[in-house]
């Protein structure tokens, strides 16, 4: 089974410029993430989506990052326009719920590799 | 909200050797998960454990165990017989239960185990 794809692995950009990343989740999950992890910290979720619809954006900056997932599958995450703070690695996750015995679901999150981007 | 710590930024183990690293959390939830997940240098992030709350029994996955005590909101992992490729940043993390619906998870600062040689 193949993982979670992203794109670009490394990306370094000027202040004010604008970048785009590329999620393409594990076939059939349903449910995909965007982390922010900041050097030295850990993970915090920017928006999830369940299907195409947004389930969650609260801690997404929306007056500069912007993210879609037409069709409930691949996703883009977009900064426009890049602040220095911005510097972080971007990881996308996906799932799917799966049933525990006793009917507790457990959503199971597998991670890709993660997209490096440095402001300049 | 819920929050996660942990407390012990860098650790390091000989070869062969036991470590724990520690977790505690806070919420006021009485059903949730907590999971532990490993970051190599490469920086995929790979699920290495997780407890269901509602379970009294630790969760236990090969070499990997953790010591989950609710009343106390603690989470430890222990990692027996430490192998080079445990050699990773390690982050604990909690999900509130949604009855089947996927959720957030929330993360740890992360713990940077090295295992020596």
């Amino acid at each position: 089974e193949a993982g979670v794809a992203q794109s670009p692995r490394y990306k370094i950009i000027e202040k004010r410029q604008s970048v785009a990343f590329w999620c393409n989740p594990i076939s059939g999950h349903a449910t995909l993430y965007w982390y922010q992890q900041i050097l030295g910290q850990g993970p915090k979720l920017l928006i999830q989506f369940q299907n195409n619809g947004v389930v969650d954006d609260s801690q997404l900056p929306k007056d500069r990052f912007s993210a879609e997932r037409l069709k409930g599958v691949d996703s883009t995450l977009k900064i426009q326009p890049a602040k220095l703070e911005d510097s972080a690695v971007y990881l996308c996750a996906s799932s799917s719920v799966g049933v525990l015995a006793g009917g507790q679901g457990i959503d199971t999150q597998y991670f890709g590799p993660g997209t490096r981007l440095t402001v300049l | 909200a819920q929050t996660v710590t942990q407390s012990q930024p860098e650790m390091s183990v000989q070869e062969a050797e036991t470590v724990t690293l520690s977790c505690t959390y806070d919420t006021s939830e009485n059903n949730y998960y907590l999971f532990w997940y490993k970051q190599p240098p490469s920086r995929q992030m790979i699920l290495v454990i997780r407890q269901e709350a509602y379970k009294q029994q630790n969760a236990t996955e090969n070499r990997f165990s953790v010591n989950f005590q609710k009343a106390a909101k603690s989470f430890s992992l222990k990692i027996s017989d430490s192998q080079l490729g445990d050699t990773a940043m390690y982050f604990c993390a909690f999900m509130k239960h949604l009855g089947g619906a996927t959720n957030k998870l929330i993360f740890g600062t992360g713990t940077l185990l090295a295992v020596q040689p």
